[in-house]
């Protein structure tokens, strides 16, 4: 079975600071690996993905991921954040024999301060 | 694509009663999935269709849930004799099938259905 671990619960940053969201993930085979956002009032979306290839993936908005097989890890940076990013980030994972399923971490609930 | 809809955005329902949701996938996406997401936890998987099959369920799936893509276009999942247990907000997702192998599909979001079971 997937699992996904978000160790920071809540995140408080104060604006052009920089940023970086803890996911481990548990999985024996490949993975593919995601992060989701979700700003106030609105549904969940794509930040990034990692399938294969260069394990330093960028996405939109200044984000980055970076996958460490040998630390199960795909964590989330953002050199200087906005008050913009204020947001519930999740971590998500889909293994190569878990079907279509994703199994999402708890989540991030980061604030930035103005 | 004009997104993921999802009808209802709101339902508060008694205990005991029925509720049936609909989601309208984007438009040419083959798959849809709904999950569940209670607060402070992320989305839990429930089901996922292929076309109008359903391939996967998850055993959070109770014998009150079911869900039905007859056309293979939009699904609705039905959940009879709620439960308080049963509040979340229930979220839906498509994708179109990856023609990469080992590459999962992108799944895209609704904006859910919040369910209160009074």
């Amino acid at each position: 079975a997937q699992s996904v671990s978000q160790h920071n619960h809540h995140v408080i940053l104060s604006e052009a600071a920089s940023l970086e969201l803890g996911c481990n993930y548990s999985y024996g085979g490949t993975v593919n690996l995601f992060w989701y956002v979700q700003y106030p009032g609105q549904h969940l979306q794509l930040l990034l993905k990692y399938f294969s290839g260069d394990p330093l993936v960028k996405g939109i908005k200044g984000f980055e991921a970076e996958f460490i097989k040998s630390k199960f890890s795909f964590n989330l940076r953002k050199p200087s954040v906005q008050w913009s990013d204020t947001a519930e980030y999740f971590c998500a994972v889909n293994g190569d024999n878990a079907g279509n399923m994703l199994t999402f971490g708890g989540g991030t609930r980061l604030m930035v301060k103005p | 694509d004009t997104g993921v809809s999802q009808n209802p955005r709101h339902k508060i329902t008694k205990r005991g009663q029925n509720v049936t949701f609909r989601c309208d996938p984007i438009s040419e996406h083959n798959r849809l999935y709904w999950y569940r997401q209670t607060l402070g936890q992320g989305p839990e998987f429930l089901t996922y269709f292929q076309n109008e099959a359903q391939l996967e369920k998850s055993r959070l799936l109770s014998d009150r849930f079911s869900a039905e893509r007859p056309k293979g276009s939009f699904s609705t999942l039905e959940i009879q004799r709620t439960e308080q247990g049963d509040s979340a907000m229930y979220l839906c997702a498509s994708s179109r099938s990856s023609k990469t192998s080992g590459r999962s599909d992108t799944q895209y979001f609704g904006p859910g259905t919040r369910l209160t079971v009074l």
